[in-house]
């Protein structure tokens, strides 16, 4: 059974950095076509697709963020971190980090399992 | 950017009543390869993270109830839920994850009339 649960602070002041941690069982990163994604929620509004990384340790980045972004993997510990520099008050979501499952036949699709999310509040 | 939009915003529908919502990506998402439109379709209720319901257009996810069904291809898309149930009121998304940046629609919220 795949799960998911993200881990980080609750409040954040802003500039600061923002690192949060999806730590994962049922599945291994290190097998052929899976990735791990980040997606964040603000309230009230639809989800928003920030980074991706890939069992070979490519990575993809929204191109409205990604000079904020890293995503990084720790196959060892089933763990996958984001750190989002320069945090601001809009910035305030549920982030939620998602399984992407590759088929064998037609490759990569859909984020199947998410874990429960993080609220993360931006304010001094 | 792909983006995505739905109609309508929202819908009321009477218990045992069909639901039908648009979706609409601003390029194609068919991957001509392998044929498949890179389409899914998601469930929010309140407090919860999103439920894949249908991936790849109209394949159903893993326990999902066969009144939901999605159809379209390449830009215009359809999630049918053809008898509504108390527990489907919820907020629906539609996904493309043809390219990245991935992107979701606005949402549309299905409630009881």
């Amino acid at each position: 059974q795949i799960t998911l649960k993200e881990s980080g602070p609750t409040l954040v002041k802003p500039t600061q950095t923002l690192t949060l941690t999806c730590t994962f069982s049922g599945f291994s990163l290190s097998t052929d076509g899976v990735g791990v994604g980040w997606i964040r929620q603000p309230p009230g509004k639809a989800p928003e697709w920030l980074a991706l990384i890939y069992w070979n340790d490519d990575k993809r980045y929204s191109p409205s963020l990604k000079s904020r972004l890293t995503i990084t993997k720790d196959t060892a510990k089933d763990q996958v971190v984001l750190t989002m520099t320069n945090m601001d008050p809009v910035d305030t979501a549920t982030y939620y980090c998602a399984h992407r499952p590759y088929d064998n036949i037609w490759g990569s699709y859909a984020f199947d399992y998410w874990g429960q999310g993080t609220l993360v509040i931006v304010s001094s | 950017d792909i983006v995505m939009t739905q109609s309508p915003d929202s819908l009321a529908v009477s218990l045992g009543e069909r639901a039908t919502i648009n979706c609409k990506s601003s390029q194609t998402i068919l991957y001509t390869s392998n044929k498949q439109n890179y389409l899914a379709w998601y469930q929010q209720k309140p407090g919860q993270p999103p439920k894949l319901l249908i991936y790849w257009t109209s394949t159903r996810a893993s326990g999902v109830p066969d009144r939901f069904s999605g159809s379209g291809s390449g830009t215009d898309f359809t999630l049918t839920i053809s008898s509504l149930q108390a527990e489907d009121v919820a907020v629906y998304y539609c996904h493309q994850f043809y390219r990245t940046p991935f992107t979701f629609g606005p949402g549309t919220r299905v409630d009881i009339k």
